[in-house]
């Protein structure tokens, strides 16, 4: 069963574009919501992550929108480089160091 | 401070052996976690060891099991091998203390099964 849904799939945005990640969960116990990014061949890095009792957090070019009462989060890239073109995870976590991650979306930024 | 280490990178097995899979925390991190990417389900939770305890666990068969050492480091054994168990094997290091402990990933193992 996927507790945290992502979208869209894939997104192909122009440079200097803004890229868009959406994800809605359904477990109300989750109080911790990261984002990670992934290059080929490589681990999930964490981007930037935010805990229900904030609307949104800003770092850098990266914000994550928290909404508690639709059980949604999205995570906002600025300024989109190429060089941010890689598969980007949403997860969730309400029961330790458990984490449950969307499905992914693959981001390519187009020069 | 040096990341998360995992050895091997990479590792080819046949159906029906066992692997071990090793990890070294980033250090003074006393939580590691693995997980199991596919294409196909993409990244899930495995199991969860803080102070050589199990502290979690995923849905995953009784093949699948771990340690942890009093230095943190943890290994990952997985028996009898079958071809779903083809994937890139993921171990992240958390400084639990009270609440919700940032995870960082190691680079992972890549195994495969034939």
């Amino acid at each position: 069963q996927q507790q945290v849904k992502q979208s869209p799939q894939s997104l192909i945005v122009q440079k200097g574009g803004i890229s868009i990640i959406n994800c809605a969960y359904e477990n109300t116990a989750f109080d911790y919501f990261p984002w990670y990014q992934q290059f080929p061949g490589k681990g999930p890095a964490l981007l930037i992550a935010i805990r229900p009792d904030v609307s949104e957090k800003k770092e850098g070019r990266f914000t994550i929108s928290f909404n508690k009462s639709a059980k949604q989060f999205s995570l906002h890239i600025m300024d989109s480089q190429p060089g941010d073109s890689a598969t980007y995870f949403c997860a969730a976590s309400g029961d330790g160091n458990k984490l449950v991650f969307g499905a992914g979306t693959i981001l390519r930024v187009k020069s | 401070k040096a990341g998360v280490t995992q050895t091997p990178r990479y590792l080819i097995k046949t159906r029906g052996q066992q692997v071990t899979l090793s990890c070294s925390p980033i250090s003074g991190h006393r939580s590691v976690s693995w997980y199991q990417q596919t294409p196909g389900q993409g990244l899930q939770f495995l199991f969860e060891y803080f102070s050589e305890t199990q502290r979690n666990k995923g849905n995953f068969p009784g093949r699948f099991s771990g340690r942890q050492f009093s230095n943190s480091r943890s290994e990952m054994n997985v028996s009898t091998l079958e071809l779903g168990d083809s994937a890139l094997y993921l171990c992240a290091s958390s400084s639990w203390t009270a609440d919700r402990g940032e995870q960082y990933f190691g680079p992972g193992t890549r195994l495969t099964v034939t």
